[in-house]
């Protein structure tokens, strides 16, 4: 059974461009919540989606916006990107109201 | 008040040791607290987590021993082994109004077991 899967697993952009990220949930889980881990630093939370909507959002700008498919897939969108961008993104997957998150092993973007 | 705090930032221990990394946390909200572990190059794994009613939660080497009135919580690798060398993050969440639970993360810890 695959777990989430991500990709693009690495990439480089410049300042000013655009990015997409995408994110294939855990067979049978149905929401996908995306986090940033800047190097050395704990994940933190940019927003979760559930039945193709966004239910909650962290502290993170507009430049970030995402999407959920009918097969509970995700992307994350960033605008705009700035240096301060460059970080691992991480996918994690879930079933409703369950405690448990599954992580991928994400997308590290570098901005140059 | 979000924040999970993470001490130490980096432990090494010998081979058959026993690790300890401590988190405290403000927000009386949070219900839930797991553990996370994590390789280079990959994603976060949940290795243990326990919820405020225990004091006390073991799975093999791996306890967490919870202080509800000191707002604290300690996970302790007993038999460190290399292979436990990683990054280990605790985390707190809250019942919210999502799907899920939105997990709130401490800075981690690079734990380095000598052979």
């Amino acid at each position: 059974d695959a777990g989430v899967t991500q990709s693009p697993t690495h990439l480089i952009k410049t300042r000013g461009q655009q990015v997409t990220l995408r994110c294939s949930p855990k067979s049978g889980h149905d929401t996908v919540s995306w986090y940033q881990q800047a190097l050395g630093q704990g994940p933190q939370f940019i927003f979760q989606y559930y039945e193709e909507e966004e239910r909650q959002r962290g502290n993170f700008p507009d430049r970030f916006s995402g999407h959920q498919f009918p097969n509970y897939s995700s992307e994350l969108n960033v605008n705009a990107l700035l240096l301060g961008d460059s970080a691992l993104y991480l996918c994690a997957s879930s079933m409703t109201g369950a405690n448990v998150l599954t992580f991928g092993a994400g997308s590290r973007l570098t901005v140059l | 008040q979000q924040q999970v705090k993470q001490s130490p930032q980096s432990l090494i221990v010998q081979k058959g040791g026993i690790s300890i990394i401590n988190c405290a946390y403000e927000n009386t909200a949070f219900d839930y607290f797991p553990w996370y572990q994590q390789f280079p190059g990959k994603g976060p794994a949940l290795l243990i987590a326990i919820r405020p009613d225990v004091s006390e939660k073991k799975e093999g080497r791996f306890t967490i021993s919870f202080n509800k009135s000191a707002k604290q919580f300690s996970l302790h690798i007993m038999d460190s082994q290399p292979g436990d060398s990683a990054t280990y993050f605790c985390a707190a969440s809250s019942l919210s109004s999502g799907s899920a639970r939105q997990l709130t993360f401490g800075s981690g810890t690079q734990l380095t077991v000598l052979p």
